[in-house]
């Protein structure tokens, strides 16, 4: 099955831009979703698809992909953007099979 | 709003199984294009993908987990439910209840899991 693999942690300065990478061979076919975890809390979607974001996300949250490589941006990252992101796609396999990323902790100074 | 809230023991011993319910409101998990899936978190660990259950009943689940894993739907209840077998202590984890949907995105289809449960820790341990 597929991997998707995540930088395990990243620091952003208050007010700055921060671009969490996932890298996974399904990111060639499969568009990814990203997932923002606070501590104590579940999982909550910020953006999928081609800068899809639900009700509530605010637009400093965008995505690109490039190759095997998705990315999530924050620009003007907030002291409440501090979490945990996860990607998720559907596993190249094909099979109905999906894969988390492996996590980055992003901290905000 | 659809709110899914999951609930089942929080102690369960090796080799039984683990059995939870996710309870979903404001919305049917018979209305169609829906996946009702389940998710699990290792204590601080990343996010795994354990399955899910189509609207029209079809199953699908992580290969990792061996055929351990069975996923069913009681649509008189409005609840879904995962039954996981001969569990160890590398079970022990926080299980989520999820709605996934995939729906078609600028140059193809994206799926995503757009509502979660808050979690329900489930411990093995004898």
């Amino acid at each position: 099955s597929s991997q998707l693999t995540q930088d395990p942690a990243l620091s952003v300065a208050l007010g700055q831009t921060v671009r969490i990478t996932c890298r996974g061979d399904s990111l060639r076919s499969y568009y990814a979703s990203w997932y923002q975890q606070k501590p104590g809390q579940a999982p909550v979607l910020v953006i999928y698809g081609k800068n899809n974001r639900p009700s509530g996300i605010p637009d400093r949250f965008s995505v690109s992909s490039s190759g095997n490589t998705a990315s999530l941006t924050i620009t003007g990252a907030q002291a409440e953007d501090e979490a945990d992101y996860y990607c998720n796609s559907r596993d190249s396999s094909g099979d109905h099979h999906y894969v988390f990323g492996t996590g980055t902790k992003v901290t905000v100074l | 709003q659809v709110q899914l809230q999951e609930s089942g023991p929080g102690l369960v011993k090796p080799s039984q199984t683990l059995s939870l319910t996710c309870s979903v409101s404001g919305g049917s998990i018979s209305s169609g294009g829906y996946y009702w899936s389940w998710i699990r978190q290792h204590p601080g660990k990343g996010l795994e993908w354990i399955g899910y259950i189509y609207y029209s009943g079809s199953t699908y689940y992580n290969p990792s987990l061996n055929s351990r894993a069975t996923i069913s739907r009681d649509t008189s209840t409005n609840q879904f439910s995962l039954q996981l077998s001969s569990v160890t202590a590398a079970d022990t984890a926080m299980y989520y209840c999820a709605r996934k949907q995939t729906n078609y995105c600028s140059g193809g289809s994206c799926s995503y899991f757009d509502f979660w449960g808050q979690g329900t820790l489930v411990t093995v341990s004898s």
